[in-house]
């Protein structure tokens, strides 16, 4: 069945990096679009960014431009997002998701929690 | 980028019928025709309940249902029942090849 487990979230401090990961499994994860969307505690659901199968084209919120940076490894079967100049506003559980077209995401990982403070 | 604007809260009596709107903000939002729409309960994954506007994916209830009317986005929830409290969320193009996301309702059973 189809499973997306992302990994790397934690504690950092403002202006630091962090990088995400997401293991898919259980189906050709070279055939999707990816995305990831994030939460921050008590808000809404905000979506980041996504990538394409073959990794081209790449689109971000304006929110997150210039600082973060998806990138996929289809021979890992993976998905990543690396977070520079972080702030607390970045501050939100991170869900990568499976994109089936038309603003449609069937499939979600578990989230993983980034706590930007000092 | 653009916003699609949603009640903060909505409530109902088991059996009732309710509706969500989602309203675009801006014009450069796309086709309605291309909303989805999602139910988070607290602590989980959100869970897409209807996609295009108005399909159902496999195993999702056809209590769900989606339409649209303008600019507005509408999901009713139908023969309203305790599992259904939950957070909902719509979601559109947000232009350039962007997605945006509804602010959310609360959806409470009275």
């Amino acid at each position: 069945q189809v499973q997306l487990v992302e990994s790397g979230g934690g504690l950092v401090k403002p202006g630091g990096s962090l990088r995400l990961s997401c293991a898919a499994s259980g189906f050709t994860f070279s055939d999707y679009y990816m995305s990831w969307i994030r939460q921050a505690p008590g808000k809404g659901l905000e979506w980041v960014s996504y990538i394409s199968s073959s990794g081209s084209p790449i689109y971000y919120a304006d929110s997150v431009k210039g600082r973060f940076t998806i990138s996929r490894d289809n021979a890992k079967n993976s998905l990543y997002l690396q977070m520079n100049s972080l702030t607390a506003e970045d501050t939100a559980v991170y869900f990568c998701a499976r994109d089936e077209g038309s603003s449609s995401w069937y499939f979600w990982g578990q989230g993983t929690l980034v706590t930007v403070s000092s | 980028q653009s916003a699609l604007t949603q009640p903060a809260s909505v409530s109902g009596s088991p059996g009732q019928s309710i509706t969500i709107s989602c309203t675009a903000t801006s014009s450069d939002v796309g086709s309605y025709n291309l909303v989805s729409w999602y139910q988070q309960r607290p602590g989980k994954a959100p869970k897409l309940i209807i996609y295009e506007g108005s399909k159902r994916p496999s195993g999702v209830s056809n209590r769900f249902s989606g339409s649209n009317s303008g600019n507005t986005a509408s999901l009713t929830i139908s023969g309203l029942q305790a599992e259904d409290e939950a957070d909902y969320y719509c979601c559109s193009f947000g232009g350039t090849k962007t997605y945006v996301f509804g602010t959310g309702t609360k959806v409470t059973v009275l």
